[in-house]
């Protein structure tokens, strides 16, 4: 049974980088077949898809519009985790983030961690 | 970016009585290599995280109750819970997978 579990601080101030960690059980961030991918949730902004890392004989990438050139997903094979890094923040990016995986057999998105709320105030 | 449209904002329905929600895509969602709906459906209750209900438009997670059903292809697509269980007071989302980026409608909140 995959879990995955968040680590990160719950406040950040603006101007700062956002940084959380995702530590993946029962499968591997290598997998051929699974994405990684980082959602939030606002009242605002509804369920926004962040963004993902795969690996496909090499790492790839994905990334959303909005967030795209301050977002930075990456995995760390060696501790079987994925970590967001979501700089330059402003109030606007309060949320509650998520660890998401695609096991990649055709459920969605169907592993989701338990969620941090990120609140972006100083 | 395609844009996910979900109707009602929200409703109230009673218990043992049908609950439909409607989700209209900006874009077609259809896979023509595959014949597939991209088109997922996910259940948030309080204080949890989304949960995967339907796949591919029409079928139904393992575990979930048969009175959870999908239908719709190309842009139109319903969510119909057949009688309505205590249980199922969320909000209810759907979601397109046929291309990045990922979207997201903006939720219907069904309650009692």
């Amino acid at each position: 049974q995959v879990q995955l579990q968040q680590s990160g601080p719950g406040l950040v101030k603006p101007s700062q980088t956002l940084s959380l960690t995702c530590a993946v059980s029962g499968d591997s961030v290598s997998s051929n077949r699974a994405t990684w991918n980082w959602i939030r949730q606002s009242p605002s902004r509804g369920l926004e898809w962040l963004g993902r890392t795969y690996f496909r004989s090499n790492w790839n990438y994905d990334y959303g519009g909005d967030v795209r050139g301050r977002i930075t997903i990456k995995a760390d094979t060696s501790k079987n985790q994925f970590a967001l890094q979501l700089d330059s923040v402003t109030p606007e990016d309060t949320a509650v983030y998520y660890c998401v995986e695609d096991r990649g057999i055709g459920r969605g998105l169907d592993v989701w961690g338990q969620g941090t709320t990120v609140t972006v105030s100083s | 970016d395609i844009v996910m449209t979900q109707s009602p904002d929200s409703l109230a329905v009673s218990l043992g009585e049908r609950a439909t929600i409607n989700c209209k895509s900006s874009q077609s969602v259809l896979s023509t290599s595959n014949n597939k709906n991209y088109l997922f459906w996910y259940q948030q209750k309080p204080r949890q995280p989304p949960k995967v209900l339907i796949h591919w438009a029409s079928i139904r997670e393992s575990g979930v109750p048969d009175r959870f059903s999908g239908s719709g292809s190309g842009t139109d697509f319903t969510l119909t819970i057949s009688s309505l269980q205590a249980e199922d007071v969320a909000v209810y989302y759907c979601q397109q997978y046929h291309s990045f980026p990922l979207t997201f409608g903006g939720g219907t909140k069904v309650e009692i």
